[in-house]
């Protein structure tokens, strides 16, 4: 089983749709969560961290369930410029992150 | 600005030649790392360093070689590349430590191509 794992898509959706993916990961000691982007051929940019209580950051909403081991982004009113791939980031201690393969999502006019 | 640089962003080689990719931030970071980036696979991390003469082995770190010998350098050694170590290289820096030492920062990137 990977340690990190994500559907990777593609998810075509209309823009102003909301769009929600989610990410598994298999060490129960992972200690911080974090989603990612990534534009086509470009470097990866930290997109939100994820927080136990949940967090929000404008149309962006991330989610932790530590019980099943799962963290989720949801994306409201989505955008054209919302268009990438989205990554799955968890770390164990402070030297090591492990990435999801990502999430495509392509937003349609 | 406070940012990752990589050179070259595309190299094409061929098998066994000796190459490097340079790395180098100006953030004063304690934390660099390399990674490589294949379709389906992910990033997987090949070496990570948490300071000055202190290098680590990451997921996939055969056929590579590191050095830091300075804070801001971080470069890439491939002794005799092979055709299966093409892929998409980043390098990535960011904190030690403290508040606000998750975010990593990924330089632009590095195509590298061995035939």
């Amino acid at each position: 089983r990977k340690e990190v794992e994500q559907d990777p898509g593609p998810f075509n959706v209309p823009e102003g749709a909301t769009v929600a993916f989610n990410c598994t990961y298999s060490n129960s000691a992972s200690q911080s969560f974090f989603w990612y982007r990534q534009d086509c051929r470009k470097e990866p940019k930290l997109l939100m961290s994820v927080y136990s209580s949940g967090n929000e950051d404008g149309r962006f909403t991330a989610q932790l369930n530590r019980a099943s081991q799962y963290i989720s982004l949801l994306i409201r009113d989505s955008k054209l410029s919302d268009s990438a791939t989205y990554l799955c980031v968890v770390t164990f201690g402070n030297e090591k992150l492990t990435f999801g393969t990502g999430t495509r999502l392509t937003i349609i006019p | 600005e406070a940012q990752v640089t990589q050179n070259p962003r595309y190299l094409i080689t061929v098998t066994g030649k000796k190459l490097t990719v340079t790395c180098s931030q100006n953030m004063n970071h304690e934390y660099m790392s390399w990674y490589r980036q294949d379709p389906g696979l992910g990033l997987r991390q090949i070496y990570y360093s948490m300071n000055v003469e202190v290098t680590d082995k990451g997921d996939v770190p055969e056929g590579y070689k590191v050095s830091r010998k300075e804070k801001r350098n971080f470069p890439l050694i491939l002794e005799s590349p092979s055709p299966n170590q093409t892929s998409l290289y980043f390098c990535a820096s960011k904190e030690a430590s403290g508040f606000s030492s998750y975010e990593q920062y990924f330089g632009p990137g590095t195509r590298l191509t061995v035939t």
